[in-house]
């Protein structure tokens, strides 16, 4: 069945270092990638997407990589801060079912 | 511009009652999804709506249902309420399906 799933459930760095977040998917259909923040009491906030044709996506810190050859996808963020202390969820999307589906989501504790 | 708007934020219902709440999407956008976000199942999609039509929905019970109205409003509508329902719903908008979701701050349903 569908699922994408996160390896780390925590994940602890250290202000400055760069985090990565990792990210397994199953659905071999997908074709849209989503990365979310969550701070407490907040709603998802939207990071950087992607979609299937491409393999890396950069933003502002973040830069997304999907591996469709072993359905992995990461986000990185380089220098981390405080204020990316968060939950960070996984999504993924596909034409044949056009909902997000998402995974169980990483705690990034940023200290100082 | 205007972020999605849910409403109200915080509800507190008993068992047996019935719910509805309220997302006003992002001004231009068609499409919006609602999902519900517990700690032991994460963010579940319940169903999204485009142009006043659901196009999908997921994998909850009759008791959950929603609408689109033409302005793109939507409304989320819980029947016979149970402690299990407690969550936070979310809706999220985009343009289109398969495109960039924004999400809400959500409404903390507490049922007692």
């Amino acid at each position: 069945g569908e699922s994408v799933g996160l390896h780390l459930p925590t994940l602890s760095v250290q202000e400055g270092d760069n985090s990565i977040i990792n990210c397994a998917y199953s659905n071999s259909a997908s074709d849209y990638f989503i990365w979310y923040k969550q701070e407490s009491g907040k709603g998802p906030q939207f990071i950087i997407d992607i979609r299937s044709n491409m393999d890396k996506r950069q933003g502002q810190r973040v830069t997304v990589l999907l591996n469709k050859t072993v359905k992995h996808l990461s986000l990185q963020i380089a220098a981390t801060q405080p204020g990316d202390s968060a939950v960070y969820f996984c999504a993924e999307n596909s034409d044949n079912t056009d909902k997000l589906i998402f995974g169980t989501g990483t705690r990034l504790q940023v200290f100082p | 511009k205007a972020g999605v708007t849910q409403t109200p934020r915080y509800l507190i219902k008993t068992r047996g009652q019935q719910v509805t709440l309220s997302c006003s999407p992002i001004s231009g956008h068609r499409s919006v999804s609602w999902y519900q976000q517990t700690p032991g199942q994460g963010l579940q999609f319940l169903f999204e709506y485009f142009s006043e039509t659901q196009r999908n929905k997921g994998n909850f019970p009759g008791r959950f249902s929603g609408r689109q109205f033409s302005n793109s409003r939507s409304e989320m509508n819980v029947s016979t309420l149970e402690l299990g329902d407690s969550a936070l719903y979310l809706c999220a908008s985009s343009f289109e399906m398969n495109t960039e979701a924004f999400f809400g701050q959500g409404t903390r349903l507490t049922v007692v």
